[in-house]
């Protein structure tokens, strides 16, 4: 469970507010994810980064802006939110990203926009 | 298109039982199946995978997979339930579209609600 940790557990933000979440994890591994996750909905895949490298973004509003400065950090920068944007979002790591080996997830973000 | 499907929001089952928790796809060529597990207030915790070989997979907590190639479906499985089993399980299937980085594709999530 310590494998990857997110940072706040928990958020409320207004709409004008700027917040960012932090993940990082401890594993060694080389592809890092943001999903979405809302309820009675799939996981909405976000964000990919591969040794560092943007290499997917999946359609996301550029009010949310991802930051990987090494493969064991991963930033979500948030400005301007919805309330349609409040989610739990989830951080996750892999060894290499493809869809081949597992995942890892953190425990989560509870973000509220108020 | 690719896709994962988990017909069931939800699936109850008396302590001791046998369960079952399903799921069918849909992708090109042989598929990459998962599956994952969400604890209250946690992040998913994977379970079992499917690559290739035996058609049943063996996974954590005594969970186990069957693989059905002609029914395109990788249910979940585990002979005598338990209490603690209780959670939210999510079958993800491996993006086998062309052009695509081969992201997972999550199902929706079913809901098991294991009872004394």
């Amino acid at each position: 469970e310590t494998g990857v940790t997110q940072t706040p557990r928990h958020l409320v933000m207004g709409m004008t507010n700027k917040k960012s979440l932090k993940c990082e994890q401890h594993l060694g591994h080389n592809a890092m994810y943001w999903y979405k996750q809302s309820a009675k909905k799939p996981l909405e895949l976000m964000f990919v980064y591969n040794f560092k490298e943007q290499t997917e973004n999946n359609s996301v509003p550029s009010r949310f802006s991802p930051e990987c400065p090494n493969s064991s950090h991963l930033f979500l920068h948030l400005h301007t939110l919805q309330p349609e944007d409040s989610a739990l979002y989830l951080c996750a790591s892999s060894q290499a990203s493809g869809g081949f080996n597992e995942q890892f997830f953190g425990p989560g973000t509870r973000l509220t926009v108020l | 298109a690719q896709s994962v499907a988990q017909p069931e929001d939800q699936v109850n089952v008396a302590e001791g039982n046998p369960l079952t928790v399903k799921c069918t796809y849909s992708v090109s060529g042989n598929p990459y199946l998962f599956w994952y597990v969400q604890y209250p207030n946690r992040g998913l915790q994977f379970l079992l995978k499917y690559i290739t070989g035996d058609n049943l997979v063996k996974g954590s907590y005594g969970f186990e997979a069957e693989f059905n190639k002609s029914q395109t479906s990788f249910h979940l499985k585990k002979p005598s339930a338990l209490v603690s089993d209780s959670a939210l399980y999510f079958c993800a299937v491996r993006d086998m579209a062309a052009g695509s980085q081969g992201n997972l594709i999550f199902g929706k999530g079913t809901k098991l609600s294991v009872k004394p």
